[in-house]
């Protein structure tokens, strides 16, 4: 089976300009979670969804980062416009189970770099 | 607060040395603590989900252990390949899906 697919793997940008980052869950999959990890921070959790519908975006840092799940096949994180302190690796992981009580499972992950 | 502190920040060992890393909590009721390795350039890969004090869980040489403060991952005769970042997470009863992550133990094992 294939594990989540995140797309691209790598990004290189320059400040101020938009970055899309992209995520398929695991088919049959309910809930979806975008993580972001940093050497300093560590793993935080940016949004979840649970089918389809965002839940909790607490984590989201500012009006600048945006995420959309159209269907249950596929969500997008968008940052608009990038800054220098938004590079980091940006995760998404998807569970089994609704509130996911057991295991996420995490894709390889969107290396963010901006200039 | 909920909190989760692991230790040590990292670790090296021969191969074959065993050792354990200590994932300590503080949740208000646990729902699950959950362990993960991630290599360099990839994803969190999930090991195991203990769920109560007492509980032990083994997978090829990892074995996990859960009290009601922490947590221990024993590596028994440790090779090479092990060698990656060890995390730690817990949920607690005041959450149905966000889980509280550690800063990980990075463990690596010289041949």
């Amino acid at each position: 089976d294939a594990g989540v697919i995140q797309s691209p793997r790598h990004e290189v940008t320059e400040m101020g300009q938009e970055v899309t980052l992209r995520c398929k869950p695991i088919s049959g999959h309910n809930s979806l979670f975008w993580y972001r990890q940093t050497m300093m921070r560590g793993l935080e959790l940016l949004i979840y969804f649970n089918n389809n519908v965002p839940i909790d975006d607490s984590g989201m840092p500012e009006d600048r980062f945006s995420a959309k799940m159209p269907n249950a096949s596929f969500s997008t994180l968008k940052i608009q416009p990038s800054e220098p302190r938004d590079s980091a690796v940006y995760f998404c992981a998807s569970s089994p189970r609704s509130y996911s009580y057991n295991e996420q499972f995490f894709g390889p992950g969107t290396r963010l770099t901006v200039l | 607060e909920d909190q989760v502190t692991q230790s040590p920040e990292a670790l090296r060992l021969q191969e074959g040395e065993s050792s354990s890393l200590n994932c300590s909590y503080t949740v208000s009721g646990l729902r699950g603590l959950f362990w993960y390795r991630q290599d360099p350039g990839k994803g969190p890969e999930f090991l195991f989900t203990l769920y109560s004090a007492g509980e032990e869980k083994e997978k090829e040489r990892l074995k996990a252990t859960l009290t009601k403060k922490e947590s221990f991952l024993h590596i028994t005769a440790p090779k090479p390949e092990d060698s990656a970042t060890y995390l730690c997470a817990v949920r607690g009863m005041d959450s149905n899906y966000q889980l509280i992550w550690g800063a990980g133990t990075k463990l690596i094992i010289k041949p």
